[in-house]
């Protein structure tokens, strides 16, 4: 079935050093990827999103990569920060054009320390 | 427009007891989408709606849920006889049906949720 998972539910990172939050998922039919940064008290907030037919997409400090071969994506943070504290979601969905069904992971709790 | 707004953010009830909560998408957004999240766990699908169709139910949607979008803007999602199982945060998200591939394109933007405790 379904499932989209991550390796470590826990990470911590000293600020301004570079963290990385593996992600694995279960469904070779997945189209769309996308990552999502949840605060305390707050809903799931987008970060970046990639498609199947791309390998690696950046932002602004942060770069997704997709590897389909061992259905693997990977959410880098470049220079952490404080307000990089969070739990973050990897999710996926078979269309990116039809309705989000999106199934989402775990969640890993990154913190990053003074 | 602030983004997407959910009530009560909070609601303590008896087991037994309805509830109903009320989303208030993105005045543009066409997409209405109900989630459920439980302490530790990534949000699930529950529902979502184009416009005021509801196009498509989880089986984790038993009959005690409803869901409404009755002019395609808020939403509304009632649970009936509440059980100690249905206490978790519901979260709305809204979307924007956009057929470009660009990065964002049909993005969900979540509300805050409305978290239920059942006793």
């Amino acid at each position: 079935g379904e499932s989209v998972g991550l390796h470590l539910p826990t990470l911590s990172v000293q600020e301004g050093d570079n963290s990385i939050i593996n992600c694995a998922y279960s469904n070779s039919a997945s189209d769309y990827f996308i990552w999502y940064k949840q605060e305390s008290g707050k809903g799931p907030q987008f970060i970046i999103d990639i498609r199947s037919n791309m390998d690696k997409r950046q932002g602004q400090r942060v770069t997704v990569l997709l590897n389909k071969t061992v259905k693997h994506l990977s959410l880098q943070i470049a220079a952490t920060q404080p307000g990089d504290s969070a739990v973050y979601f990897c999710a996926e969905s078979p269309v990116i054009q039809g309705a989000q069904k999106l199934v989402f992971g775990q969640g890993t709790r990154l913190t990053i320390n003074p | 427009d602030t983004g997407v707004s959910q009530d009560p953010r909070h609601k303590i009830t008896k087991r037994g007891q309805n509830v109903t909560f009320r989303c208030d998408p993105i005045s543009e957004h066409n997409r209405l989408y109900w989630y459920r999240q439980t302490l530790g766990q990534g949000p699930e699908f529950l529902t979502y709606f184009q416009n005021e169709a509801q196009l498509e139910k989880s089986r984790l949607l038993s009959d005690r849920f409803s869901a409404e979008r009755p002019k395609g803007s808020f939403s509304t999602l009632e649970i009936q006889r509440t059980e100690q199982g249905d206490s978790a945060m519901y979260l709305c998200a809204s979307s924007l049906r956009d057929d470009s591939e660009s990065s964002g394109a049909n993005v969900l933007t979540f509300g805050a949720g409305s978290r239920l405790t059942v006793l």
